[in-house]
């Protein structure tokens, strides 16, 4: 079905230990983000992209970095994993609309984060 | 800056009854778009309307039906005829022009339970 994967949907990391959440969609859209969501917080911002080889921090992206090398994939890397970065993370596409916004973002299933 | 309020964390509603899901947001910027989205217990994020900012008609789909009330900076959902399945998380959400099309700020959500 086309929509937005994500994997893995569970990960179990130790403080320090660096991985990469894979994103990939297959809808064509050019824009992409990152949100991870933690209780009573709503989901939050960490990097988003306009389209390939053009990305931009969000409201938390310490600790995260991203690329954008082609339109489908946009990786999430955790650099050094911290326990504060448990958290359950979510990627998103979405095309412009004309004049401006877009047409709402397709979430993939999530990753379920731990860090100890 | 751009910013969504949702007041309500958690709401009760009889089964078959109408319901409203309140959501102010914050904006300096004549352009924008609001959202709302779904979570249900699975966690993944459904997409459910859309309202821009210089629509002349509230956006319905469905059951689904967007309060937009400009002057007072809110945008509240109301679903009627409710369902055992409408039992989910609620999110409100918004863009902006100068906030970035492509960057959508959510609110922390109302949980909404529907009774039989």
């Amino acid at each position: 079905n086309a929509g937005v994967t994500q994997t893995p949907k569970f990960q179990v990391l130790k403080t320090g230990q660096s991985m990469t959440l894979q994103c990939a969609q297959d809808m064509n859209h050019e824009y992409m983000s990152w949100y991870r969501q933690d209780p009573g917080m709503g989901l939050r911002l960490i990097h988003y992209s306009v389209g390939a080889g053009i990305t931009d921090q969000g409201e938390v992206p310490n600790g995260y970095n991203v690329s954008r090398s082609t339109t489908e994939d946009f990786p999430l890397r955790l650099l050094s994993a911290a326990p504060s970065q448990t958290s359950v993370y979510f990627c998103a596409s979405s095309s412009p609309r004309r004049g401006g916004s877009n047409y709402g973002y397709t979430f993939g299933s999530g990753t379920r984060l731990t860090v100890v | 800056a751009q910013k969504i309020t949702q007041t309500q964390p958690g709401m009760f509603v009889q089964e078959k009854e109408a319901v409203t899901l309140d959501c102010t947001y914050d904006t300096s910027d004549p352009s924008y778009g609001l959202f709302w989205y779904k979570q249900p217990s699975s966690g993944e994020m459904i997409f459910l309307i859309y309202q821009g900012s210089y629509d002349q008609q509230n956006a319905t789909e469905g059951r689904y039906s967007l309060n937009f009330q400009k002057a007072r900076k809110s945008a509240n959902l109301v679903i009627s005829a409710s369902q055992l399945g409408d039992s989910a998380m609620y999110f409100c959400a918004m863009t902006s022009n100068s906030g970035g099309y492509q960057k959508v700020t959510f609110g922390t959500g109302t949980k909404l339970q529907v009774i039989p």
